[in-house]
């Protein structure tokens, strides 16, 4: 089983739905990231999360919220999607701390997202 | 805010060739810097990381280097293989854990 779990990998909706994209880990990891994917653009930071209390917004948050429901759990959700927000959606997890951590990044493989 | 930026954006090499891809970032006060390997549709691999404090890092045929003061890294890819082919992409990870990323460089490897 993958480390990091992403659901749905892909959803095709309609403008003005209401979008949830859901994000579990078996790390241990606190930290947790969502980033969206545009070709030619590389990979922005939406939200991430320090902690189940500590939550942040990103370069690109407008029109996304996020949930820490748990230390392994961080879902991301479009109130009302868009299609500028068609894009590939990545969830990934980090360890804090300088005796732990590397600062490496594990990703998700992805969620696929196309608002018609 | 930091910059990352990737070039060349896209290449085609045959088969056998070595090569080096760049990175250059505007903001040297960097926690680490990070190489990924993407396939088409797929999540990103962990190729090389790369600690502010070192030089390089070495897997097999992938060699990175760090020039933190000139804002600068290299992926270097010896004998190029047609599974190489994919997108690569160079990412730096500020003080506070947030990663942030270049364009990526599209590589084929011609058989």
């Amino acid at each position: 089983d993958a480390d990091v779990t992403q659901t749905p990998r892909n959803r095709i909706t309609k403008t003005g739905k209401r979008i949830m994209l859901e994000c579990s880990q078996t790390k241990g990891h606190d930290r947790m990231y969502w980033y969206r994917q545009d070709p030619g653009l590389g990979l922005r930071l939406i939200y991430y999360s320090f902690d189940v209390k500590d939550i942040n917004k990103g370069e690109i948050s407008d029109g996304y919220s996020v949930s820490r429901q748990a230390q392994a759990k961080f879902s991301l959700s479009l109130e009302s999607a868009i299609p500028n927000q068609t894009a590939l959606y990545f969830c990934a997890t980090l360890i804090s701390g300088h005796r732990t951590s590397t600062g490496e990044l594990f990703f998700g493989e992805g969620s696929r997202l196309t608002v018609l | 805010k930091q910059e990352v930026t990737q070039i060349p954006a896209a290449l085609s090499v045959p088969e056998g060739e070595n090569l080096v891809l760049n990175c250059s970032f505007t903001d040297s006060a960097i926690y680490n810097l990070q190489w990924f390997r993407q396939d088409p549709g797929k999540g990103l691999t962990s190729l090389l990381l790369i600690q502010s404090s070192q030089r390089e890092q070495t897997s097999g045929r992938l060699n990175a280097s760090l020039d933190k003061s000139s804002g600068r890294s290299t992926l270097y890819i010896a004998a190029s293989q047609p599974g190489d082919s994919a997108t690569y992409l160079c990412a730096v990870m500020e003080y506070g854990n947030k990663l942030v990323f270049g364009a990526g460089t599209i590589l084929r490897v011609k058989s």
